[in-house]
């Protein structure tokens, strides 16, 4: 099946810095990538969707000035946590979706201190 | 009220039980139903789609009511290696549209 990778799959990082995580799809292009967040316990949120060679669409409540989203190739898409807070520490997934199918990346675990 | 809404359970079974969970959606557009199975700490693996006329995959039967608008997933002769989160997920709009909703999961637990 297609794979998604994302990088790095873990990071603990101080409050007011900010984090970037790295989403590849490795067999297939994709001109739209999907950014989740899953705090514990809870299901997974739709933050954005990421659209190669235009700006990503914001769902509702998500601060696209926080959570910067870069497509620049159909195959990368990033998402930058702009001066992290404690509150932004959870578990970030992207997703690809292939023909009728969404592949999701292994996560980034994000811990701010 | 939530896009998609699932019983968050727990679910405890003996081995070789047979389980089912529902998932309920709101929008009567919804054009594709998913489960997907999320092991702790890791990312949801697509599990199967849920097809009109219902579908199996082994011990797991997929099944889709329109009319009352949810989907359920049964789980035949329980393994242990079962154990994980399940989410429904439902699309609504076209393909390739991103409006993947998903339900807050269950949790099942297979007992030795």
């Amino acid at each position: 099946g297609a794979v998604v990778s994302q990088h790095p799959s873990w990071v603990i990082c101080k409050s007011g810095t900010s984090v970037k995580i790295e989403c590849r799809s490795l067999d297939f292009q994709a001109t739209t990538m999907f950014w989740y967040r899953q705090f514990p316990k809870q299901s997974l949120m739709l933050m954005a969707t990421s659209n190669e060679g235009s700006k990503a669409t914001y769902e509702q409540g998500v601060e696209k000035d926080k959570f910067l989203i870069n497509h620049a190739s159909l195959t990368l898409s990033t998402l930058t946590v702009t001066s992290a807070h404690p509150e932004d520490s959870s578990f970030y997934i992207c997703s690809a979706r292939t023909k009728n199918e969404q592949y999701f990346g292994p996560g980034t675990r994000l811990t701010v201190t | 009220r939530k896009e998609v809404e699932q019983d968050p359970g727990p679910f405890n079974v003996p081995e070789g039980a047979t389980v089912a969970f529902n998932c309920t959606y709101s929008n009567s557009a919804s054009q594709s139903f998913f489960w997907y199975r999320q092991d702790c700490r890791k990312e949801p693996k697509l599990l199967m789609s849920v097809y009109s006329s219902g579908n199996e995959d082994g011990r797991f039967t997929a099944q889709l009511n329109r009319a009352s608008q949810y989907i359920s997933l049964l789980i035949r002769d329980s393994k242990l290696s079962d154990s994980a989160t399940y989410l429904c997920a439902v699309n609504v709009g076209s393909t390739g549209a991103n409006n993947l909703f998903f339900g807050t999961g269950t949790r099942l637990t297979v007992i030795p």
